[in-house]
């Protein structure tokens, strides 16, 4: 166990619809990190959050968005889903001056 | 942008031999670079990283080395075991400290498949 959690751990929903991923970074970790995992794309970094202010970009869609809060939880929204978004998304957290990721267990998402 | 190449895409080896995966990656900016362990459905695991200003580390039965000059490192398993069977990430990052631009560059991964 990483200390990094993720709900839900499953989602199935629709094309069109819209969802949020939530992650809680481990104890203490300021930075919080989204990846994409699908098999013909392998590990995407997305999004970098840190202490609440979006530090760098990956190769994010227009249609996702993150945040992260004052208690230092995030939030991947994703919206108007097509079959292609389906994928393990993984959040990862780190301490302030040291580069070792940590990775939360990630949300299974399946888009039908 | 930086890219990560990795070799072989699956390694299929007996238990007690040793397993080598290659990396190589392009951004000389980059000078932080972790391995991932990941079993199937599993989150990712760090299992060994190494920072520039360190030419090999070693933890047991892994090793990691790495050249800047040429721009690969490795990773080494020694005396297999089945458990040690599951796909192996390399990755790069350009700081080894700060508050920013953490972001991890994945190579495409390697399935390693240690046959008792």
């Amino acid at each position: 166990d990483s200390g990094v959690t993720q709900t839900p751990k499953h989602l199935i929903t629709a094309t069109g619809q819209r969802v949020t991923l939530r992650c809680s970074p481990r104890s203490g970790d300021l930075s919080v990190y989204w990846y994409q995992q699908s098999l013909d794309q392998g590990l995407q970094f997305l999004i970098q959050y840190y202490n609440g202010e979006e530090r760098a970009k990956g190769n994010i869609l227009e249609r996702f968005s993150a945040q992260q809060f004052p208690d230092l939880h995030s939030e991947l929204n994703l919206s108007s889903l097509e079959l292609g978004d389906s994928a393990l998304y993984f959040c990862a957290s780190s301490v302030v001056g040291v580069n070792e990721q940590f990775f939360g267990p990630g949300t299974r998402l399946t888009v039908l | 942008g930086e890219n990560v190449e990795q070799h072989p895409s699956t390694l299929s080896v007996q238990e007690g031999d040793s397993a080598v995966i290659k990396c190589t990656y392009s951004d000389s900016a980059s000078n932080y670079f972790p391995w991932y362990k990941q079993e199937l459905g599993k989150r990712p695991q760090l299992i060994i990283d190494i920072r520039s200003n360190v030419g090999e580390k070693k933890d047991q039965r892994i090793a990691v080395t790495l050249n800047k000059t040429a721009k690969h490192f490795s990773l080494h398993i020694t005396e297999t075991q089945p458990e040690d069977s599951a796909v192996y990430f390399c990755a790069a990052s350009p700081n080894a400290g700060g508050t920013s631009y953490g972001k991890l560059t994945f190579g495409q991964g390697t399935i390693l498949t240690v046959h008792p």
